[in-house]
């Protein structure tokens, strides 16, 4: 049974460009949610979807978006990369999402902006 | 805003030995996790606490969940190489997000 994968491992792009990261959730979960980790920092919540629709979002401007499919995979998308969105993007996929709810993280996606 | 401090930030001690992290916020939360991060992986659950005073044991592990629901601490007995990792306490509340510490980060030299 696979965990949660994570696409690409790494990524460099420079600034004002726009990337989009994948993830496929564990077999059986319905919910996936998105962090950012910087370097040193615990992660940050950004968003979660379930039933293909944005549930709850955290403190990230609309430059991060996000989408679902019906297959439950999910996508990040940010635009107009800053150097400050360099970190460790992770993804984390669990039946339901509620916060007590246990979650399985993925290896994450490092992403270098230039 | 929910936040969480963990204490201390860096740890380095030699294997045998005892420690104790702790994670402390002003608010209360409903459930507080525990994770283990290694290097170039995502975070793994080790334990779920969601009563006020509750105690749950993991083998050399034992977390505790404070009576007001608002801090935690994380004891390792016994510390092995194989413990060495960034411990997190995430905090969940009445949404669906987990708020996260920075962590502590814990070396166990042979």
């Amino acid at each position: 049974d696979a965990g949660v994968t994570q696409s690409p491992t790494h990524l460099i792009k420079t600034r004002g460009q726009q990337v989009t990261l994948r993830c496929s959730p564990k077999s059986g979960h319905d919910t996936v949610s998105w962090y950012q980790q910087a370097l040193g920092q615990g992660p940050q919540f950004i968003f979660q979807y379930y039933e293909e629709e944005e549930r709850q979002r955290g403190n990230f401007p609309d430059r991060f978006s996000g989408h679902q499919f019906p297959n439950y995979s999910s996508e990040l998308n940010v635009n107009a990369l800053l150097l400050g969105d360099s970190a460790l993007y992770l993804c984390a996929s669990s039946f339901g999402g509620g916060a007590g709810d246990e979650q399985f993280f993925g290896p994450g996606t490092r992403l270098t902006v230039l | 805003t929910q936040l969480l401090e963990q204490s201390p930030q860096f740890l380095s001690i030699q294997e045998g030995e005892n420690l104790t992290v702790y994670c402390n916020s002003s608010s209360v939360f409903s459930s507080l996790q525990w994770y283990r991060q290694e290097p170039g992986e995502g975070p793994v659950l080790l334990v779920t606490v969601v009563t006020g005073g509750e105690v749950k044991k993991l083998k050399r592990l034992t977390f505790q969940f404070g009576d007001a629901r608002k801090d935690s601490s994380l004891h390792i007995t016994a510390a092995q190489p194989g413990d060495t990792g960034l411990y997190l306490c995430a905090g969940g509340g009445s949404n669906y997000k987990l708020t996260f510490g920075k962590g502590t980060l814990l070396t166990v030299n042979p």
